[in-house]
């Protein structure tokens, strides 16, 4: 079983939709929660962390931690064809190393 | 400011042939971080080096792989020989010393082939 599961997708929705990504975990020590977007032939940039249970929002994107259920999602509101681009989730285990998803890819129809 | 940079972008090379790989990290970035996407799956830690040392290498798959990072600045990833299961990108990342994890620079990944 993988420690990090992702949906790969690929997600498909019109421009202007609310987007919802998830992952969820078998890993009860995992600390740190982080989303990265990567667009093709290009490296993973982070787009947010989160620490705790709760919400945490940047602008158009919502991160949302529940580690009661081992859950974690992403939601990008008012979506634009620029979002477009693959969105991996990562944690942090015990020794601070990044446990990755297999990334989830989001196509933005205008 | 240049991010970090590897190099070659994409490799196409015959099983048995050496590969060498390299990334540049950002300046003045001591951390970097090798990692390897197989296609279809996630994203997998390699090793991590701390200026010229290295300070985990629980991820390197087997001893056909060798990193280095003489003086601390850039770094080379080997592949010797290649086998078919060594395709993949290959990425590195740069972090300052007591940055968090999450504030890692990825570079754009190097494509390895192997036929």
């Amino acid at each position: 079983q993988k420690e990090v599961e992702q949906d790969p997708g690929p997600l498909s929705v019109p421009e202007g939709a609310i987007v919802s990504l998830n992952c969820t975990y078998s890993n009860s020590a995992f600390q740190y929660f982080m989303w990265y977007r990567q667009y093709s032939r290009k490296g993973p940039e982070l787009l947010m962390y989160t620490y705790s249970s709760g919400n945490k929002e940047d602008g158009r994107f919502t991160a949302q931690v529940d580690k009661s259920s081992k859950y974690i999602s992403l939601f990008i509101r008012d979506s634009q064809p620029s979002d477009s681009a693959t969105y991996l989730c990562a944690m942090t285990d015990s020794n601070y190393q990044l446990i990755w998803g297999a990334g989830t890819k989001l196509i933005i129809k205008p | 400011e240049a991010g970090v940079t590897q190099f070659p972008s994409h490799s196409v090379i015959e099983k048995g042939q050496t590969v060498t790989l390299r990334c540049d990290p950002i300046s003045g970035h001591d951390n970097l971080y090798w990692y390897r996407r197989v296609m279809g799956k996630e994203i997998k830690f390699l090793l991590h080096f701390v200026k010229e040392s290295k300070q985990d290498e629980s991820g390197m798959p087997n001893n056909r792989f060798l990193a280095e990072r003489t003086g601390g600045t850039y770094s080379t990833l080997k592949v010797q020989p290649a086998e078919l299961e060594d395709s993949g990108v290959y990425f590195c990342a740069s972090s300052q010393v007591g940055g968090a994890i999450w504030e890692l620079f990825f570079g754009e990944g190097s494509r390895l082939t192997v036929l």
